[in-house]
């Protein structure tokens, strides 16, 4: 089973916020983040361990809501270089990515 | 930062014919994995394999395809007679020592089927 992410598509201006989300219909223990950016590799953004924490990766974080079984992630005071597909996934030893959130920056 | 290397870039082949996508690893790592990507769609798990055996595959890995490590450091994937609809990006990725570690990924392999 696939995680499902939310919204598809987001548009902002340079310096906007946006939160993406990744949710689960089962139990998760973990959840990886990756960009993509058009016609490259993924990139690894962060993993998120159960526990409720919160990380960061340079002005981007997110979070991880075991009982909820979803995670977010916030990009803030957006840039350029932030444009891209963002894929949240889990699975131990079959890390399985969502459809991905497509997320353009615009000037 | 230690690079996954995948070759060829980009593979043209005809329908039928076996191709076999190489892939070398990190050299300390010892997860390895197969994806592909759909133009457009996305990153599709097709398998992982650990201590020189296949730990999972999805219902896409079947019988035509295959991987190995022959040698210790190289990693490929064998698909036995393609498919037009195995015209994708082949990503290979490598972890290092655990689970829940980050995953490197190559900078793909590019099959067209005609």
């Amino acid at each position: 089973q696939q995680p499902v992410q939310s919204p598809q598509a987001v548009i902002l201006r340079e310096g906007e916020d946006a939160v993406i989300n990744c949710s689960s219909s089962k139990a998760l223990y973990s959840v990886h983040w990756y960009r993509q950016k058009h016609g490259e590799a993924p990139v690894f953004l962060m993993i998120l361990l159960k526990g409720g924490e919160q990380k960061g990766h340079d002005k981007i974080s997110a979070s991880f809501n075991e009982k909820k079984q979803q995670s977010s992630l916030y990009l803030t005071a957006s840039q350029l270089s932030y444009s891209g597909t963002y894929f949240c996934g889990y699975g131990n030893n079959r890390l399985a990515f969502g459809k991905g959130n497509q997320v353009v920056v615009i000037p | 930062e230690p690079e996954v290397t995948q070759t060829p870039s980009h593979q043209v082949t005809q329908m039928g014919q076996e191709v076999i996508l190489r892939c070398v690893p990190i050299s300390n790592h010892l997860y390895f994995y197969w994806y592909r990507q759909i133009l457009g769609q996305k990153v599709e798990f097709l398998v992982s394999f650990y201590n020189n055996e296949i730990s999972e595959k999805s219902e896409i890995f079947d019988d035509q395809f295959s991987v190995e490590r022959p040698d210790g450091s190289n990693f490929t994937l064998k698909i036995r007679s393609t498919k037009l609809e195995d015209s994708a990006m082949y990503f290979c990725a490598s972890e290092g020592q655990g689970t829940n570690e980050k995953l490197f990924f190559g900078s793909g392999t590019q099959l067209s089927v005609l």
